[in-house]
């Protein structure tokens, strides 16, 4: 069984405030690496699909960040809004399996 | 929306009983995907079909079984129910079998077994 491994679980900031979580993964084998924004009582959201090593991918106000050679992956919002608020959640993928984190629970408050 | 749908939205069934979840994808997404979501464990990968074939195969239970039909639909089948079964079942679709590509997901089916 992999170890994907999310931090913080969860995290409270303010309206306005810029923040990031850590996505930590096996360094070997790996293939791909996704992040997904899950709100509550909806279903997972594709953010990302990282695949080399230095990828950095940008959508709106998110972005993130891969290190294939150290086994981790940096997501960021910058300028964070109460709509952002949502599990934040990453995969793992060597191949043909995935295997996810735990995620990240974010609440941003006004 | 994502485009994916899947029913039925609830289900709720006895120990010993076999249920079927269906999915249809995404219009022109050939790959399928399901996952569990249970209360003690995170997503769960539990089976990828392409194109009507297994493409890869995750913790899927020996009393679970998928297929995928020409229309792309696909179907898991839960057997011998057990409490512990009771999760969230999403599917997902791609546009291809590349593991590398973005993954659709639909609302998923609670199954609550009693």
């Amino acid at each position: 069984i992999l170890n994907v491994e999310q931090s913080p679980q969860s995290l409270h900031v303010q309206e306005g405030d810029s923040t990031n979580f850590t996505c930590s993964f096996p360094s070997s084998n790996f293939y791909a690496l996704h992040w997904y924004r899950w709100e509550t009582a909806k279903s997972p959201e594709a953010l990302f699909v990282m695949t080399l090593n230095g990828d950095e991918k940008k959508k709106g106000r998110i972005s993130a960040t891969l290190n294939t050679k150290e086994g981790y992956s940096y997501l960021y919002i910058k300028g964070s809004q109460p709509e952002d608020s949502a599990t934040y959640l990453c995969a793992f993928q060597p191949g043909n399996q995935f295997y996810f984190g735990t995620g990240t629970s974010l609440t941003v408050i006004p | 929306d994502s485009g994916v749908t899947q029913t039925p939205k609830h289900l709720i069934t006895a120990t010993g009983q076999r249920v079927t979840l269906r999915c249809s994808p995404r219009s022109g997404d050939l790959s399928v995907y399901w996952y569990q979501q249970s209360l003690d464990q995170g997503l769960q990968f539990l089976i990828q079909y392409y194109n009507g074939e297994e493409r890869a195969k995750g913790n899927i239970l020996e009393r679970f079984s998928a297929q995928q039909f020409p229309d792309l639909h696909s179907e898991l089948n839960l057997s011998s129910l057990e409490l512990g079964d009771s999760a969230l079942y999403f599917c997902a679709s791609s546009e291809g079998g590349g593991p590398q590509e973005t993954q659709y997901f639909g609302p998923g089916t609670r199954l609550l077994v009693l």
